[in-house]
């Protein structure tokens, strides 16, 4: 495969249940972003790795829990979560961290929470 | 505050024109990127402008005026497949990406 992979690309859960999504890139990439995607609000970043160590969290709540176990891989754990957190959850990824280069996404994954 | 406004949604005719606005108010500015996501897919990379001026690339030209903290996106010989949200996206002097929330083209034929 090519680019930026996302599993499950649809996924339904209640408040009670815990779930991972997961992110790979075939790019050979150093940074890693998750972003949540709501309808017509901006992308908000939840957070960033780089060369698999996190440099950013962006005030996300921790029923969301990320980890990077090496370069290519990126998941988001879920626990617990509300209502409000149905979303787009789109992956990226960047050649490095803090440049002009642009970032490659993955295809997301819709998740509803029930 | 770090702000990017464009408008939520256009319409045009096949095989016309369009210009899509952007402005953006950042802590610095290292460039400004536009995106192209169809309905259910990723974003794609469009452009990439950090000097004042017009870039074009095929059908698709994106400006760029960093004085007036302004940039649009042209869209010529517009197509069916061109239907899609177009997303800009300045970058910080963190080099951190502050996102508009997108502008979702229309075209009829």
């Amino acid at each position: 495969e090519t680019g930026v992979t996302q599993t499950p690309r649809h996924l339904v859960m209640g408040m009670t249940n815990k779930k991972s999504l997961k992110c790979e890139q075939h790019l050979g990439h150093n940074a890693m972003y998750w972003y949540k995607q709501s309808a017509k609000k901006p992308l908000e970043l939840m957070f960033v790795y780089s060369l698999e160590e996190r440099v950013e969290n962006n005030s996300v709540p921790s029923r969301f829990s990320p980890e990077c176990p090496n370069s290519s891989h990126l998941f988001l754990h879920l626990h617990t979560l509300q209502p409000e957190d149905s979303a787009l959850y789109l992956c990226a990824s960047s050649q490095q961290l803090e440049s002009y280069n642009e970032q490659f996404f993955g295809p997301g994954t819709r998740l509803t929470v029930l | 505050g770090q702000n990017i406004d464009q408008p939520t949604e256009m319409t045009a005719t096949e095989g016309a024109i369009v210009q899509i606005n952007c402005t953006y108010q950042t802590s610095g500015f290292n460039g400004l990127f536009w995106y192209q996501q169809h309905a259910g897919e990723a974003p794609t990379f469009l452009s990439y402008n950090v000097l004042d001026g017009l870039e074009e690339k095929g059908r698709f030209s994106s400006f760029l005026s960093r004085s007036k903290g302004y940039s649009y996106l042209l869209l010529k010989e517009l197509q069916m497949k061109d239907s899609a949200s177009y997303l800009c996206a300045a970058l910080d002097s963190n080099y951190q990406l502050i996102w508009g929330a997108g502008t979702k083209l229309i075209i009829k034929p």
